[in-house]
């Protein structure tokens, strides 16, 4: 099945540093969408990039597609202590009108 | 707007006993998802409903039945609960399709003994 999968799995950076994730997935999409889960919470949306977009900030995030690679990354600058968080990558399959999550990359800030 | 809310927040059942997971959105949202996420596996569709009167099976339906009662509400039903249920379940909704981003409930930690 398509499914984005992010790299690295885990993070540990340094208050302070930036904190870059990655993700490739399978298939021709239209969106990419970015989401983070504290721990024992639900995910939140952080930011869409349609496929017609290269870049995409929103804050000290920021978003860049590859169609041709079939990959995005995600990047936090400036990173904080409450960034600590598990981020996902999700596609949208148009075959079955599902929304495909990968396994998340788990980021760690250290104070 | 108290945005998607879950109830209940734990559940403990022991094999074969059924139980209902609620959920309701106040954000007037089309669509509405049921996941489960489970260690290492990431969040795995149970079941969807595109518009209020539709359901579809997800990635891992069976042993789950569901519900849209109204436009709010789309209750998630264990019918004999196995071991291998035992995970956090997350309700979501958005305003229709997988064009949209969607909002997530604070989810279920159930366990299955």
């Amino acid at each position: 099945s398509q499914q984005g999968e992010e790299d690295p799995q885990a993070l540990s950076i340094q208050e302070g540093e930036n904190a870059t994730m990655n993700c490739s997935y399978k298939t021709s999409i239209n969106n990419l969408q970015w989401y983070r889960q504290n721990s024992g919470r639900g995910l939140v949306h952080l930011i869409l990039i349609r496929s017609n977009e290269r870049e995409k900030h929103s804050g000290r995030l920021r978003v860049t597609l590859d169609t041709s690679k079939k990959s995005s990354s995600l990047l936090i600058t400036a990173s904080r202590a409450a960034d600590t968080a598990s981020y996902f990558c999700a596609t949208p399959n148009f075959g079955n009108e599902k929304l495909t999550f990968g396994t998340g990359t788990r980021l760690t800030i250290i104070p | 707007n108290a945005g998607v809310t879950q109830t209940p927040k734990f559940q403990v059942l022991k094999t074969g006993q059924s139980m209902t997971l609620q959920c309701a959105q106040d954000m007037n949202h089309n669509s509405m998802y049921w996941y489960r996420q489970d260690p290492g596996m990431g969040l795995r569709l149970i079941y969807y409903s595109a518009s209020e009167g539709t359901t579809d099976k997800g990635e891992v339906p069976n042993g789950y039945n569901v519900s849209r009662l109204n436009k709010r509400e789309f209750s998630l039903r264990l019918e004999s609960a196995a071991p291998s249920q035992t995970s956090v379940y997350f309700c979501a909704s958005n305003r229709g399709g997988i064009s949209y981003e969607q909002y997530f409930g604070p989810g279920t930690r159930l366990t299955v003994t």
